[in-house]
């Protein structure tokens, strides 16, 4: 069964450094997704992605982070300059449409921020 | 704006019982509903969803779960579980009408099945 992929699996990166976090959705997918896990928190919604343009941020989704779908299969999360609070584990998902479609997710990536 | 709560953050329960994992949601619009289970060290995998038609609906690893429009619950159950079913289990809604289909998450139960 085709799956999300992200890489990497972990990533550990300084306080202020710029970080991408890679995704590879389902190739017939349409519509991208970026979710959030902080420890012991609820996984929260960051962005929605369609059409090469967002569709739906949250408000935890500020100028310090974007995304993009640099070519036909990649879909990244840039976090310009990270703060100690973007520790979490991070979840790319994509849907094949929208309404009444699916998300699938991939395993996500744990990023901590020294 | 929608809001999901999973009443039991933790659930112990013996091989082969049964178990309930409650979720009640609040929105002003209609939306979907959906459970995902996370395994240890993996990421979110579909277990069921309910879209329209029958209010009970059965998903993977022989999960049901039922919807309560009055109650505005979608609580999930397995008549007799497995060690392998040890997760955590997260309800999800998602509006019917809104642009940018954003899951909205509850804050997971996670299930401990016990030998």
């Amino acid at each position: 069964e085709p799956e999300v992929t992200q890489t990497p699996s972990h990533q550990v990166t300084q306080m202020g450094q710029e970080v991408i976090l890679r995704c590879v959705p389902i190739s017939n997918h349409l519509y991208f997704y970026w979710y959030r896990q902080i420890l012991g928190q609820k996984v929260e919604f960051l962005v929605s992605f369609y059409n090469n343009e967002i569709s739906e941020k949250s408000e935890i989704f500020d100028d310090q982070f974007s995304v993009e779908r640099p070519d036909g299969s990649n879909f990244t999360l840039k976090i310009r300059s990270t703060k100690l609070e973007d520790s979490a584990m991070y979840f790319c998902a994509s849907s094949q449409g929208e309404g009444n479609q699916p998300q699938h997710f991939g395993d996500g990536t744990r990023l901590s921020i020294l | 704006a929608q809001s999901v709560t999973q009443l039991d953050s933790q659930v112990p329960v013996f091989e082969e019982a049964p178990v309930e994992l409650r979720c009640n949601y609040s929105s002003s619009v209609s939306v979907y509903l959906f459970w995902y289970v996370q395994y240890p060290n993996q990421g979110l995998q579909l277990l069921l969803k309910y879209l329209s038609g029958s209010t009970l609906v059965k998903g993977i690893n022989g999960f049901e779960a039922e919807f309560n429009k009055s109650q505005t619950s979608f609580h999930l159950r397995k008549p007799s579980v497995h060690i392998s079913d040890t997760a955590e289990y997260f309800c999800a809604v998602r509006s019917i009408k809104a642009a940018g289909n954003k899951l909205t998450f509850g804050g997971g139960t996670r299930v401990l099945v016990k030998p």
